[in-house]
């Protein structure tokens, strides 16, 4: 358990309001993800981090934006919000060094835009 | 496009018997991960395979990984209603890579 923590936990929010979503990690992981999923879909990669203030895009990136000032926390902003982006977001942690692409996992944030 | 695929999609069965699901690529991968997600929360990792022919066993759950690296299976003896979930596999292709996951397996165990 990497002792990762997501805030808020679910968030109903109107059409083209910004929207942060919180990462918080304890276990000093390097590297940070996040990630929504959806039906059909699966877990598509947004945006990751790869040290403070080192972020980069991921599949999904569109709309969306990151910041990481902290080790611990990976923030990601829906800059204007639209109901394409009503989803569950998971942020995952990995450690640097593990050589093997094991990532853990937070609560998810069910996020619903209306 | 690299892709994990995985099978059956979805797979009702009752307590108490066996059953195989499957993660296959046409790409050669350094390791794939396992994991299960319940309802309302992450995904957990269960486990990792990393050398071609590799079987890792936990509990009644055994993972195997391809002799080519380009394939995976997770074989439940005995399936309880606690191994109701989603299955997912995730690897990444090249050392550089990120991560991909497989869209999952959703079992059901009937009791």
């Amino acid at each position: 358990d990497a002792g990762i923590t997501q805030s808020p936990r679910h968030k109903v929010t109107e059409t083209g309001t910004p929207v942060t979503l919180r990462c918080h990690q304890t276990e000093n992981h390097r590297y940070m993800y996040w990630y929504r999923q959806d039906p059909g879909h699966g877990l598509r990669l947004i945006h990751y981090s790869y040290g403070v203030k080192d972020t980069d895009k991921g599949e999904v990136s569109d709309g969306y934006s990151v910041s990481r000032s902290k080790t611990e926390d990976f923030l990601l902003t829906l800059e204007s919000a639209t109901s394409s982006q009503t989803s569950v977001y998971f942020c995952a942690t990995e450690s640097e060094g593990q050589g093997s692409d094991e990532q853990y996992f937070g609560p998810g944030t069910r996020l619903t835009v209306t | 496009t690299q892709l994990l695929e995985q099978s059956p999609q979805f797979l009702s069965i009752q307590e108490g018997e066996n059953l195989t699901v499957y993660c296959n690529s046409s790409s050669v991968f350094s390791s794939l991960q396992w994991y299960r997600q319940e309802p309302g929360e992450g995904p957990v990792l269960l486990v990792t395979v990393v050398t071609g022919g590799e079987v890792k066993k936990l509990k009644r759950l055994t993972f195997q990984f391809g002799d080519a690296r380009k394939d995976s299976s997770l074989h439940i003896t005995a399936a309880q209603p606690g191994d109701t979930g989603l299955y997912l596999c995730a690897g990444a292709p090249g050392r550089d890579d990120k991560i991909i996951f497989g869209k999952g397996t959703r079992l059901h165990i009937l009791p």
